[in-house]
């Protein structure tokens, strides 16, 4: 079975740190994109961070970078998400997600799945 | 980065109505549009990918249409499972993008 497990979250004081680890089983873990999605309490998702196969590439919203960094162990089969600086804007729900991909013709398209259950990171004094 | 509206934010629909949702992009994105699910305390979950590929394992009355900006997901007949929140997110650009989420409730 296809799985992601997130840990790591919690209550942590504005300006802290945390870090999130997102463990992957069921599948080749090293071939594929990585993400981590968030989702404030009652909002919407909010694309944070990806990491391509060999840690090679990361990309960040423009929210996080400078603060937030993503980075991968693939004998692990882990992701991590270590954050600084935190403010109570961070305060969401982080999921880790799986980026698969199909070619349709000329177009490589691309989506999240599976998703883990989320972890909940919460900023506040 | 790319904007991603949806329409409506939320809407009451009864067992057995036909539900469409909107979602729009600011730009062209080709086919590049993914729809998920998400209910309540649980982690979202793939619907369609690539504006009408039905992911495995999903119920054929949800479907996808669409390209370029304009999208729709249909679900020609409302079942009592399908009550929950409904996102599109382009996957055409970095930063990926969400729409805001359209919220199907039981009328």
């Amino acid at each position: 079975e296809v799985q992601l497990v997130e840990s790591g979250g919690g209550l942590v004081q504005p300006g802290g740190s945390l870090r999130l680890s997102c463990a992957a089983s069921g599948f080749t873990f090293s071939n594929y994109w990585m993400n981590w999605v968030r989702q404030a309490p009652g909002r919407g998702l909010e694309w944070v961070a990806n990491i391509n196969q060999d840690g090679s590439q990361k990309y960040y919203v423009d929210s996080v970078k400078g603060r937030f960094n993503i980075s991968r162990d693939n004998a692990k089969k882990s992701l991590y998400l270590q954050m600084n600086s935190l403010s109570p804007e961070d305060t969401a729900v982080y999921y880790c997600a799986r980026e698969g991909g199909l070619w349709f013709g000329e177009l490589f398209e691309t989506w999240f799945d599976p998703w883990g259950q989320g972890t909940l990171v919460t900023v506040s004094s | 980065d790319i904007q991603m509206t949806q329409s409506p934010s939320s809407l009451s629909a009864s067992v057995g109505d036909r539900v469409t949702i909107t979602c729009r992009a600011s730009q062209s994105i080709s086919s590049y549009l993914n729809w998920y699910q998400q209910k309540p305390g649980k982690a979202p979950m793939l619907l369609i990918y690539a504006a009408s590929r039905l992911q495995s394992g999903v119920p054929s009355r949800i479907s996808g249409s669409g390209s370029g900006t304009e999208f729709t997901l249909t679900i020609s007949s409302l079942q009592p499972e399908d009550f929950a929140t409904y996102y599109c997110q382009q996957s055409y650009s970095t930063p990926r993008t969400f729409g805001q989420g359209t919220k199907v409730e039981i009328k």
